[in-house]
């Protein structure tokens, strides 16, 4: 079974552009979880999607929105790039989304350069 | 307030030695809590979850969990030089699939 999926793997943006990352997640997963990972504050959860609906958000500001479609791929988009959005995005993905949580199996990454 | 902390290392042990990971958490609600392992410049990958107090056995790995003290660790027995990573400790508060990761802790397990 193919594992997730990001697509593109390296970015590189200028401040004040808009930038949208990609995510297939494991076939038969529903959830999509979105991370942010810096070398100061580690791993940050951005927001999970549940069948096309956002089921929890983390404390990022608006500019970082994502949606979910029918086939469970995920995408997120950051508007308007500061220098400190620069990072890895990670998608995670599980199968259910219940209470405690499913495994997540995580993806490869994008790596945002923001100049 | 940090929700999930864990000493940042370096931790350093010889080969076949047992390495302990701990990482405590803040929100006495937490439900689920899961241990992860990243090379450098690669993408966490699983190691194990436990839910229940007590004891959880995966080969060389054993996580421990204690709601009490709000205290999970990971013990890895015969430590090898490829088990030098980032050991990232989750935590799970309740619905859905919000994580809160520890910084990470880095071990070098050396030969």
């Amino acid at each position: 079974k193919a594992g997730v999926t990001q697509t593109p793997r390296y970015l590189i943006k200028t401040r004040g552009q808009q930038v949208t990352l990609s995510c297939s997640p494991i076939s038969g997963h529903r959830s999509v979880s979105w991370y942010q990972q810096t070398p100061g504050q580690g791993l940050q959860f951005l927001f999970e999607y549940f069948s096309e609906t956002q089921r929890n958000k983390g404390n990022f500001p608006g500019r970082f929105s994502g949606r979910q479609f029918s086939n469970s791929r995920s995408e997120m988009n950051v508007s308007t790039l500061e220098l400190g959005d620069s990072a890895l995005y990670l998608c995670a993905s599980s199968r259910t989304s219940g209470r405690g949580g499913d495994t997540q199996y995580f993806g490869p990454g994008t790596r945002l350069t923001v100049l | 307030q940090k929700e999930v902390e864990q000493n940042s290392g370096p931790l350093s042990v010889p080969e076949g030695a047992i390495a302990s990971l701990n990482c405590t958490y803040s929100d006495r609600g937490s439900q689920s809590f899961f241990w992860y392992r990243q090379y450098s410049g690669k993408s966490p990958e699983l190691i194990m979850f436990i839910y229940s107090n007590g004891d959880k056995e995966d080969g060389r790995f054993t996580a421990q969990l204690n709601k009490a003290s709000q205290y999970v660790s990971l013990l890895i027995r015969d430590s090898q030089p490829s088990d030098s990573a980032t050991y990232l400790c989750a935590v799970n508060l309740d619905t859905g699939n919000q994580f809160y990761f520890g910084t990470g802790t880095s071990l070098t397990v050396i030969p």
